[in-house]
């Protein structure tokens, strides 16, 4: 089974607080993502990476900055937090097939920012 | 940039009724998937339709791709409480592995 971990099921931090959130995937895919979900909105994307040391602006990149430094590993940085990036964030991954690319979610991370 | 419109946003139906999902795209998309979150679960991946027109069934569940491919429809018979989730499409207009995912259809089924 494809498995994909994140660090923290929850997090509580405070504003201006470097934050980084880990996820590790054991299926040596090539993309990973992460997304953050809000309600009413939907899953949005914020970064993803298609390979190791690439990564690639989603839809709402501000206000965040990635590192994959390992095909297994991405991870998420907000730099400095605040209290409007209180979301739960969900790190996918998939394989590079070009036929079918489904995506296999973690668990999800729920920050709040205080 | 992709947009996609997914409708309704809420639905509540009584079990065994049926339940139908919108998905719909202002452009041509190369195929779109379906995910079913639970709740306090993640989305976890349902079916891929590529093919202009495709229908593709998972028991009760009926997926339906457009003959523009612009929509999708995802409909469930006989609804159960086992069915209980937010539904998600998710379009990949680029085939660049990128998925754009719809706002999704959160439904309650009332035993």
């Amino acid at each position: 089974d494809v498995k994909v971990t994140q660090s923290s099921r929850y997090l509580v931090k405070r504003t201006g607080e470097k934050v980084f959130l880990e996820c590790v995937q054991d299926m040596d895919h090539e993309n990973m993502f992460w997304y953050r979900q809000d309600p009413g909105l939907g899953l949005r994307l914020i970064y993803f990476s298609y390979d190791v040391k690439m990564k690639e602006k989603g839809d709402i990149p501000e206000g965040y900055s990635v590192s994959r430094e390992k095909k297994e590993r991405f991870s998420l940085i907000l730099e400095s937090a605040s209290t409007n990036q209180t979301s739960m964030y969900l790190c996918a991954s998939s394989p590079a097939d070009r036929e079918l690319y489904e995506q296999y979610f973690g668990p999800g991370t729920r920050l709040t920012v205080t | 940039g992709q947009q996609v419109m997914q409708i309704p946003q809420y639905q509540h139906v009584q079990e065994g009724e049926d339940f139908t999902t919108y998905c719909n795209s202002s452009t041509t998309l190369s195929n779109i998937q379906w995910y079913k979150q639970r709740p306090g679960g993640h989305p976890v991946f349902l079916i891929q339709l590529v093919k202009s027109g495709e229908v593709k069934k998972q028991k009760r569940l009926t997926f339906q791709f457009g003959e523009a491919k612009k929509n999708s429809s995802l409909h469930i018979t006989a609804t159960q409480t086992t069915d209980v989730g937010t539904y998600f499409c998710a379009a990949d207009q680029t085939g660049a592995n990128n998925l754009f995912f719809g706002t999704g259809t959160r439904l309650t089924v009332i035993p």
